[in-house]
């Protein structure tokens, strides 16, 4: 069965804090992907990852794949309370066109 | 550049009717997926349209359906409709080479009484 599993599922932290959402994978593959989702709006492209050892990095987030592992962290520097939303990894599995999606983490970032 | 657009923004419907939503897929992209995102959960894939093909399907009955046009549009029908159709539905669309990165719309919102 192709499954993703994301933790923490929710988060509440301070602003300036650091802190990294982990998203592992059941099934082979070399295309991972990470959305932003505000309450009531669609999804927000925030990170492609392609390959084993992908590193992307768009201000205070980063992200990162390790394909062996089966296994993508969504790291948080310094957070801001702008990026309070809920956070998706996906997963394209090889020789399939859909994405499976995990849960979601739901990040609140107290002023 | 527009990006993918959706319509209508809500619908309510009730139980045992028929309804269709619309995708306009971002410019240059020339394939499209639908997905079900219940309240609080990720979204499910729905279906995959490309060359005015369903590409591949999930895990849903037959009462969901779809049409890709040769302008790459899509609809999603969904018939009989049922309390637990209740969600957002979502467009994607993207390239068939590439990153395969999909991009979404705004959503249609669906509400079965």
């Amino acid at each position: 069965e192709l499954k993703v599993e994301q933790n923490p599922l929710f988060l509440s932290m301070q602003e300036g804090k650091n802190y990294t959402i982990y998203c592992n994978y059941s099934t082979t593959s070399d295309r991972l992907y990470w959305y932003r989702q505000d309450p009531g709006k669609s999804l927000e492209s925030l990170f492609v990852l392609l390959s084993n050892g992908a590193v992307k990095q768009e201000g205070r987030l980063m992200a990162s794949l390790d394909t062996k592992a089966r296994l993508s962290t969504l790291h948080i520097t310094a957070a801001v309370h702008d990026l309070s939303a809920t956070y998706f990894c996906a997963v394209n599995p090889d020789s399939n066109y859909q994405l499976i999606w995990g849960a979601g983490t739901k990040l609140i970032i107290k002023p | 550049d527009a990006g993918v657009t959706q319509s209508p923004t809500h619908l309510i419907k009730t139980r045992g009717q028929q309804v269709t939503l619309r995708c306009s897929p971002k410019s240059g992209h020339d394939t499209v997926s639908w997905y079900q995102q219940a309240l609080g959960q990720g979204p499910q894939f729905i279906f995959q349209y490309y060359e005015e093909e369903e590409r591949q399907r999930g895990n849903f009955p037959d009462r969901f359906s779809g049409h890709q046009f040769p302008n790459y549009s899509s609809e999603l029908n969904v018939n009989a409709l049922l309390l637990g159709d209740s969600a957002l539905y979502l467009c994607a669309s993207s390239l068939d080479r590439g990153s395969y990165e999909q991009y979404f719309g705004p959503g249609t919102r669906l509400t079965v009484t």
